[in-house]
This record gives C-alpha cells, structure tokens and sequence, in this order.
C-alpha cells in the first residue's frame, strides 16, 4: 500500500515568517498534486509537478519534486494570515486510472 | 472557468437508505472518480471510471456502492443501503487524462442517521 506521510500535521506562525511543510513517501509516484481544502469543500488545486527536481512557484510558494519523485516539499515565505488553510499533498502512483493517494493534511495558522 | 459541480451540498438519510450523489464533471474530461473523507481524516479513494466502466476500486468500494454515468454530463455515486460509517463528505473529480491535473468538486456531506 502507497502512502503519503505530511509533516507537520499542525504550524502555527507569525505573520511574515517562512515554513515549509514535506511530504514523504518510500514510493515512487508519476506526479504529485498540491492542493489547498477550506473547511467545509474541496480540494483546489495549487500546483502539479511531474519531472524529479522539478521546482515550480507560485507567488510566495515554491514547490519542489524531489529528484527520485517520492517526496515533495511545499515552502511559503514571508506567510500571512491569507494563507491559514489546510494543505494537501496528493500523489498519482503511476496507475493507468490516474487515482491519487493523499496525505494527512498540514493545517496551517497564521497569525497577524 | 470550468468546474466540477456537486449535488446535493448536504444529504441527511436513515440508516438502510439509497442514497445517489450527483456530479457533472468538467465537459471535456474522460476520467472520472470519487473520493471521500470522513471527518477529520485523509481524503481517500473509492473509484475511477473511464470509457463507461470501472477503472479501478479501492477495498471501502464494496457491493453497497456503484457509479453510473447516464448521460454525456452526469456521473452519479449511489449507495444501496447507507450505514452511519458512510457519514462523510463525498468528492468527486474528473481529468482530461491520467497525468493531466485532477480538480474536485465541492463535496456532498452525507450524514446518515
């Protein structure tokens, strides 16, 4: 069975400060999927990465795809309150249905 | 911009009820799936659907449950006699392809009494 591990579970912050949150794996997967969920909905989507070493940014984040495409890491810089959310890594193990594996989920808070 | 669209937002049912969750997948997507997510926990995988079948299940997708697209927009979720373990909020995506980006839609919350 593929499992996703999300670290930490929990961050709460000051305004203005950096994190970053990891998702690890011992499997290899095709893509990996970043999304952000508010209480009460679905998931949206912030970003997919695909080739290993892949670095994508999206304003204040940055998303890496580590070489051997079984972690991914999600860094914000200078957070704001804006960005308190739940956030989601999600993989696609490489199945031809294109299925994914979630991890638990880094509940961020940032505080003003 | 194109969206996945979920009905109903809330379901409230009695134990031993049918219930079918209804979604429109965004127009031009061929993959189809459902999701769940029981209160607090992981968002985890029932099943996908392509070419008008079952692609792939997951072990929570059992007898009790099935998946129908009737039409050329709908893909429906049913389940034949609810338990309160089926309580959660029920998700569906769609994708052009395999390896293309997955979007959700907003999500049933099912509660089963």
């Amino acid at each position: 069975t593929q499992l996703l591990e999300q670290s930490p579970q929990f961050l709460s912050i000051q305004e203005g400060e950096n994190l970053t949150v990891y998702c690890n794996s011992s499997s290899v997967f095709s893509s990996l999927q970043w999304y952000r969920q508010e209480p009460g909905e679905g998931p949206v989507l912030l970003v997919t990465v695909v080739t290993g070493g892949e670095v994508k940014k999206l304003k204040r984040l940055t998303f890496q795809f580590g070489d051997a495409r079984k972690d991914s890491s999600l860094h914000i810089t200078a957070a704001q309150p804006g960005d308190t959310g739940l956030y989601l890594c999600a993989g696609d193990p490489s199945s031809n249905t294109g299925k994914l594996i979630f991890g638990q989920g880094t509940t961020l808070q940032v505080k003003p | 911009e194109p969206e996945v669209t979920q009905t109903p937002s809330h379901q409230v049912t009695q134990m031993g009820q049918e219930v079918i969750l209804r979604c429109v997948p965004i127009s031009n997507h061929l993959y189809f799936y459902w999701y769940r997510q029981i209160l607090g926990q992981k968002v985890e995988f029932l099943v996908s659907f392509y070419n008008n079948e079952i692609s792939e299940k997951s072990e929570i997708f059992d007898d009790q449950f099935s998946v129908e697209r009737p039409d050329g927009s709908n893909f429906t979720l049913k389940i034949r006699s609810t338990k309160l373990e089926d309580s959660a909020m029920y998700f569906c995506a769609s994708r052009y392809s395999p390896g293309g980006e997955q979007f959700f839609g907003p999500g049933t919350r099912l509660t089963v009494l």
